[in-house]
């Protein structure tokens, strides 16, 4: 089982829609949990950590479910501007805070 | 200018050829690393550094070796270069006492090895 996994994708919406992405991991005893977006042949960028008690951004939001082990990334009234690749990305808690990088899911948002 | 440059962008060569891959911060992070991103894989590290007088092997260092030459510089070579180490390279910083171990990437440096 790989230790981060995602959806590739793509999702394709259209502007306004909502949409929601979600991640698993492996490893039950990861702390800290976050969401990179990664234009196309550009660098990964933090996008925003995730808590357990949720957290919300503008138009984004995630979530986090322990007992579940997964997260997710809600994102509404999609814009043109978030066409872009998401990374879930999870903190290991080794001893240097190793941080695993999901594949990535590809969002189109169109016209 | 961006906090982490990445030289060359570009770069294609022939298989056996040594190449280096360099990486330069201006953020003042004392941890660097070098990942490689392969289409359908996640980003995987290749080595990290956490000062100038500490390297580590990350997942997939065979094949490669690092030169941490300052606090703001690191470098990646690859000694003799194989087809399957074409794939696009990143360089990274942190600071430990970031909130969220945050990473800053550079703009990656895409080679193609013939």
């Amino acid at each position: 089982r790989k230790e981060v996994e995602q959806d590739p994708g793509p999702f394709n919406v259209p502007e306004g829609a909502t949409v929601a992405f979600n991640c698993t991991y492996s490893n039950s005893a990861s702390q800290s949990f976050f969401w990179y977006r990664q234009d196309c042949r550009k660098e990964p960028k933090l996008l925003m950590s995730v808590y357990s008690s949720g957290n919300e951004d503008g138009r984004f939001t995630a979530q986090l479910n322990r007992a579940s082990q997964y997260i997710s990334l809600l994102i509404r009234d999609s814009k043109l501007s978030d066409s872009a690749t998401y990374l879930c990305v999870v903190n290991m808690n080794t001893g240097f805070q190793k941080l695993v990088f999901g594949t990535g899911t590809r969002l189109l948002v169109s016209p | 200018d961006a906090d982490v440059t990445q030289t060359p962008r570009n770069r294609i060569t022939k298989t056996g050829k040594r190449i280096m891959l360099e990486c330069s911060q201006t953020k003042g992070h004392d941890r660097m690393y070098w990942y490689r991103q392969d289409p359908g894989l996640g980003l995987q590290l290749i080595y990290y550094s956490f000062d100038v007088k500490d390297i580590n092997k990350g997942e997939i260092s065979d094949g490669y070796s690092v030169s941490r030459q300052a606090q703001a510089k690191f470098s990646l070579s690859l000694e003799s270069a194989i087809p399957n180490q074409t794939a696009l390279y990143f360089c990274a910083t942190s600071d430990p006492g970031h909130l969220n171990n945050e990473q800053f990437f550079g703009p990656g440096t895409r080679l193609t090895v013939l």
